[in-house]
């Protein structure tokens, strides 16, 4: 039913940016929406960010508004998750999860990648 | 934003207890209100959909149900693989917020 698998998670600064990138397989990736969801050490989920089956319309929580960007390209089968300013905060496991493919209505994360690493300290 | 509220934060039960798990909406979100479950260092697996649907593959001894405001999550017979921790997730407006998480643990 398909395969999500994020990588580009590791170290980086306080101030720095990363890029995360979730490939996918085994399903039409341009008939789907995606959601990126992340897991502080310790802590429970917290939903992070959406990007529509298009790319046109995208979403993010207030915490990251102005400093992450979520994109995605049909020819790689890839959405990505760039990330600039990194604090401490932002230390997290990062999942990316597929969007039901319902038109309208109530959604759902049907599948998710096993999450990324992202650790940011001095 | 949404805010959800589950209880307990924590559980112990025995294999084979029947468990409830409850979450609570700030405002009403219809049925748009998702499950999941979270083992250490796996990815989440998405148990119950819009509040009462079994999930593709999910055993029959899930079942959520609630709509407005208040929701549960019962696992009538635990199964030593169902120890994890539970979330719920609403989807009726942005941002989908998901509740802090109830920790399954052996009794």
């Amino acid at each position: 039913d398909g395969e999500l698998v994020e990588s580009g998670g590791g170290l980086v600064e306080p101030g720095g940016s990363l890029t995360l990138s979730c490939a996918v397989a085994g399903f039409p990736f341009e008939n789907f929406g995606f959601n990126w969801v992340r897991q502080a050490p310790g802590k429970g989920l917290e939903w992070v960010s959406f990007i529509s089956s298009s790319g046109v319309t995208v979403y993010y929580v207030d915490s990251v508004k102005g400093r992450f960007t979520v994109s995605r390209d049909k020819a790689k089968n890839s959405l990505f998750l760039q990330m600039n300013s990194l604090t401490a905060e932002d230390t997290a496991v990062y999942f990316c999860a597929r969007v039901s493919h319902i038109v309208a209505g109530p959604k759902w994360l049907d599948t998710w990648g096993q999450g990324t690493l992202v650790t940011v300290s001095s | 934003d949404i805010q959800m509220t589950q209880s307990p934060s924590s559980l112990s039960a025995s294999v084979g207890d029947r468990v409830t798990i409850t979450c609570r909406a700030s405002q009403t979100i219809s049925n748009y209100l998702n499950w999941y479950q979270h083992k250490p260092g796996k990815a989440p697996n998405l148990l119950i959909y819009t509040a009462s649907s079994l999930q593709s593959g999910v055993p029959s001894r899930f079942s959520g149900s609630g709509s407005g405001t208040y929701f549960t999550l019962t696992i009538s017979s635990l199964q030593p693989e169902d120890f994890a921790t539970y979330y719920c997730q609403q989807t009726y407006s942005i941002p989908w917020t998901f509740g802090q998480g109830t920790q399954v643990e052996i009794k």
